[in-house]
C-alpha cells in the first residue's frame, strides 16, 4: 500500500515562513490535499490538488508537489498556525500521512 | 452553508454494533460523495469508507471491510455507517466528510465518538 511521510514536528518562529514536508513514491504525478486540525477540533482543508487554496484560506498558506515530495509552506507564520498538518493522496483508497505538528515559536 | 452532523457515537462493548449517522445541510446532499474518517485517540486521520452520490460505488479500508458497512438516503440527506463486531481498536471520533472530486474532502462534520470497551 502508498505510504505518505511527515515529520512528526516541525517548528518555526513567529513570522517566519515554515515548511512542512509529505513524501510518498512519485507523489508528484498524484493530487496531494493538505487539512489543517486544532486540538478538539475537525479538520479543515488548507489546499487542494496540490496548490490551491479554498476561499478563506489566507494566501499565507500555499503548497507544491514535485518529484517525491509534496510541500505544504505556510509564510509569515503566527501562533494560531500552530496545529497539526496532514497530506493526503488518492490511491486506490485514501492515504493520509501521520501528521506534523507545528509549533509556532 | 454547509453542515455536516454526525450521531450515534456510544460506548459499546467488544463485538457489539453501533449505527453511526451523518446529517447533511446547505447542498445538493445526492451529488457528492462522501467519506468515513477516523481518529484514534491521540492519533492521526484514518480513512475508513467512500461512497460516491449514487451509492454504486463503494470503498472500504482493509481495517474495516467486513465489518462495517456504508450506505446513504439521499431522500433524508443523511449517510450513515454501520458497524458490527467491533473492536478495541476501533475506538475514537469519526468524521464524515465532503467529497468535492479528485479525493478531496472539503468540509467536516465535528465528529462523533464511539468507545469499545468492556
Amino acid at each position: 500500500s502508498y505510504e505518505l511521510t511527515q515529520p512528526l514536528s516541525v517548528s518555526v518562529a513567529l513570522g517566519q515562513t515554515a515548511r512542512i514536508t509529505c513524501g510518498g513514491n512519485n507523489i508528484g504525478s498524484r493530487n496531494v490535499h493538505w487539512y489543517q486540525q486544532k486540538p478538539g477540533q475537525a479538520p479543515v482543508s488548507v489546499i487542494y490538488r496540490d496548490s490551491n487554496r479554498p476561499s478563506g484560506i489566507p494566501d499565507r498558506f500555499s503548497g507544491s508537489n514535485s518529484g517525491n515530495t509534496a510541500t505544504l509552506t505556510i509564510s509569515r507564520a503566527q501562533a494560531g498556525d500552530e496545529a497539526d498538518y496532514y497530506c493526503q493522496v488518492w490511491d486506490g483508497n485514501t492515504v493520509f500521512g501521520g501528521g506534523t505538528k507545528l509549533t509556532v515559536l | 452553508e454547509v453542515q455536516l452532523v454526525e450521531s450515534g457515537g456510544d460506548l459499546v462493548q467488544p463485538g457489539g454494533s453501533l449505527r453511526l449517522s451523518c446529517a447533511a445541510s446547505g447542498f445538493t446532499f445526492g451529488s457528492y460523495s462522501m467519506n468515513w474518517v477516523r481518529q484514534a485517540p491521540g492519533k492521526g486521520l484514518e480513512w475508513i469508507s467512500y461512497i460516491s452520490s449514487s451509492g454504486n460505488s463503494i470503498y472500504y479500508a482493509d481495517s474495516v471491510r467486513g465489518r462495517f458497512t456504508i450506505s446513504r438516503d439521499n431522500g433524508e440527506n443523511s449517510l450513515y455507517l454501520q458497524m458490527n463486531s467491533l473492536r478495541a481498536e476501533d475506538t475514537g471520533v469519526y468524521y464524515c466528510a465532503r467529497d468535492k472530486g479528485s479525493w478531496y474532502c472539503d468540509y467536516w462534520g465535528q465528529g462523533t465518538l464511539v468507545t469499545v470497551s468492556s
